[in-house]
């Protein structure tokens, strides 16, 4: 079965930093490429970063480039997100996410998101 | 960036009835491999989003076949041919062709 575990959400200061982590289990985690999309509370839905199956090729979304750093462990079957210079409007349930192989072809499998606050 | 506008943002609906949503791309989602990059996904409340549509008109293992995507270049559409009580929920599009990779606002279908 497939699962994907996100963790290290919680409250953090504007401008500190913190590192989601997804555990993935039940399938080749290192042949499939991997997206986080975050979702602000009671707002919709806005992809942060996708990543190769390989990590050399990442792509990241305007609002956090620079900030955001994607990267992944597929020895450990691991995907993290690094977040610093946090800002208040990146308080969201952060999401993992598995893309189908071969472009296009959708998000498959979700996580059930962990929460970021950025607050003081 | 592609900006993705979609209609209604609000959809009450009646069980057993059709429902349509709308999707706009601010271009197109061809590309040359001839693949047009559009998805479509439903998240339930209190849940985490699920794929439905995957190349604007395919449908993702699981999904029933009640649900369908059509549409090219810009325009696309997700059709309920009869919407069930658990199709409740905030539908999104996201085009796929370049970075960023973009949603629609939301369409929040509801029951009547």
């Amino acid at each position: 079965e497939v699962q994907l575990v996100e963790s290290g959400g919680g409250l953090a200061q504007p401008g500190g930093s913190l590192r989601l982590s997804c555990a993935a289990s039940g399938f080749t985690f290192s042949a499939f490429e991997m997206n986080w999309v975050r979702q602000a509370p009671g707002k919709g839905l806005e992809w942060v970063s996708d990543i190769d199956s390989g990590g050399s090729r990442i792509a990241y979304a305007d609002s956090v480039k620079g900030r955001f750093t994607t990267s992944r462990e597929n020895a450990k079957n691991s995907l993290s997100l690094q977040m610093n210079s946090l800002r208040a409007e990146d308080t969201a349930i952060y999401y993992c996410a598995r893309e189908r192989t071969g472009a296009g072809n959708g998000l498959d499998y979700w996580g059930q998101g962990t929460l970021v606050t950025v607050s003081s | 960036d592609i900006v993705m506008t979609q209609s209604p943002l609000s959809l009450p609906v009646t069980p057993g009835e059709p429902a349509s949503i709308s999707c706009r791309s601010s271009q197109s989602l061809l590309h040359s491999s001839g693949n047009t990059y559009l998805e479509w996904y439903l998240q339930k409340p209190g849940q985490s989003p699920q794929l439905l549509i995957y190349l604007a008109s395919s449908r993702a293992s699981g999904v029933p076949d009640r649900f369908s995507g059509s549409g090219s270049g810009t325009d696309f559409t997700l059709k309920i041919s009869r919407v069930e009580a658990e199709d409740v929920g905030v539908y999104y599009c996201m085009q796929t062709l370049q970075a960023p990779r973009t949603f629609g606002q939301g369409t929040k279908v509801e029951i009547k």
